[in-house]
Order: C-alpha cells, then sequence, then structure tokens
C-alpha cells in the first residue's frame, strides 16, 4: 500500500505564509500524478483547492497556490487568514486508476 | 452542474453488511469516475475505490479489494458502495466524489455516517 507523507501540523500567523508538501517516501512525485489538494473543515466534506498541481480550482482565493517543488507537491497559502484554520489533504493519482491521499495537515492559523 | 445525492445514515451490528448509495442530481455521470473516500472519526481520508458508471470498470484500493464491492445503476444515475463483514473499525463517514485524473476529486456527496455496533 503506498504512502503519501505530509507534515502533521503547521501553524502560521495571520498574514503570512505557509508551505505544504505532499511526498512519496518511495520515490519522487511528478506532474504525472496530477496532485491535487483538498480543504476540509470539521463535519464538512472536502473542498477542492488545486487540481493538476497548480491550477485553482473554480472559487478558490489566489492566496491558495499549487506546485511541484523538488521531489514534491506543494501548497502555499500566502496571506493565510483566520478561515484558512482546517485540515488539507493532497490527492495522488497513482495510474490504472488508482488515487492515494496524504496523511493530512493540520493548519493552525495564530 | 452535477451534484451527488447520498443515502441517510446506518447503523449495523458488526459481522453484518450495508450498502450506500449516491445519486446524480443536476446532470449526470456522463463517462467520469465515481470514487468512494473513507473518514473514520478523528482520522484521515482514504480512498477506497471507484467505477466508472459508463463502462462498468472498476478499481479498488488494496486495502479494500475484499472488503468492497462498488456497482452503478445507469438507468438511476445511481451508484452503490457495498462494505461487507463490518466491524467496528469500519465506523466512518463514506463520500462519494467525481474523479476526474486532470481536475481531481471535484464534485463530493454530503457523506454518510456508518456506525457498526459489536
Amino acid at each position: 500500500q503506498t504512502v503519501v507523507t505530509q507534515e502533521p501540523s503547521l501553524s502560521v500567523s495571520p498574514g503570512g505564509t505557509v508551505t505544504l508538501t505532499c511526498g512519496l517516501p518511495s520515490g519522487s512525485v511528478s506532474s504525472s500524478n496530477y496532485p491535487s489538494w483538498y480543504q476540509q473543515t470539521p463535519g464538512q466534506a472536502p473542498r477542492t483547492l488545486i487540481h493538476n498541481a497548480n491550477t485553482r480550482s473554480s472559487g478558490v482565493p489566489d492566496r491558495f497556490s499549487g506546485s511541484i517543488l523538488g521531489n514534491k507537491a506543494a501548497l502555499t497559502i500566502t496571506g493565510a487568514q483566520s478561515d484558512d484554520d482546517s485540515d488539507y489533504y493532497c490527492v495522488l493519482y497513482m495510474g490504472n486508476g488508482i488515487y492515494v491521499f496524504g496523511t493530512g495537515t493540520k493548519v493552525t492559523v495564530l | 452542474q452535477l451534484q451527488l445525492v447520498q443515502s441517510g445514515a446506518e447503523v449495523k451490528k458488526a459481522g453484518s453488511s450495508v450498502k450506500v448509495s449516491c445519486k446524480a442530481s443536476a446532470g449526470s455521470f456522463g463517462s467520469h469516475a465515481i470514487s468512494w473516500v473513507r473518514q473514520a472519526p478523528g482520522q484521515g481520508l482514504e480512498w477506497m475505490g471507484e467505477i466508472i458508471p459508463y463502462f462498468g470498470t472498476t478499481y479498488y484500493a488494496q486495502k479494500f479489494q475484499a472488503k468492497v464491492t462498488i456497482t452503478a445503476d445507469r438507468s438511476t444515475n445511481t451508484v452503490y458502495m457495498g462494505l461487507g463483514s463490518l466491524r467496528s473499525e469500519d465506523t466512518a463517514v463514506y463520500y462519494c466524489v467525481r474523479a476526474q485524473v486532470f481536475y481531481g476529486l471535484d464534485v463530493w456527496g454530503q457523506g454518510t455516517t456508518v456506525t457498526v455496533s459489536s
């Protein structure tokens, strides 16, 4: 079973910048994994933020950006707001119809 | 605009099975895949498997291959997720979601809580 790793928790000050990463211990994340990112608040279904590594989904504020940094996918929040206090998950497409979620990152804005 | 509407909460006994539905409203599945994702209490999200209703093709995460059966009824635009041999560890919220390789998991159902009691 493939493991996709994320930082368990990160904190950021209001107005600050934070970068979350999504990695494969067994190798590198590439564009062919079509990395996507999701935000989830308690009791709610996840919301899609980024697809295809760096494309913001409809209605997503431009303070969220995605990229591939080195051998990992990354989500950067620039100018963090209190509303960004959430859990964030990446998803990688592994081919042959298979997706894998990352372990999730809890972002605290304080 | 596609919306996914799931069936209501279930309470089941350990050892039994459950079937959760996911109906397309205000749209259809088209040729897209519908995935199932589960979230146990206080835990992260897990991709379980998916079906492409148009072709009936299914894919499962290795962990769920012997546990989950995903089917589709194209006549009613409904996808089903069956979970057998229920254990307390299967207590979770189960989501259906449209899955597109390029666009990711982009349309989510509201989630269905399955509680397994011993």
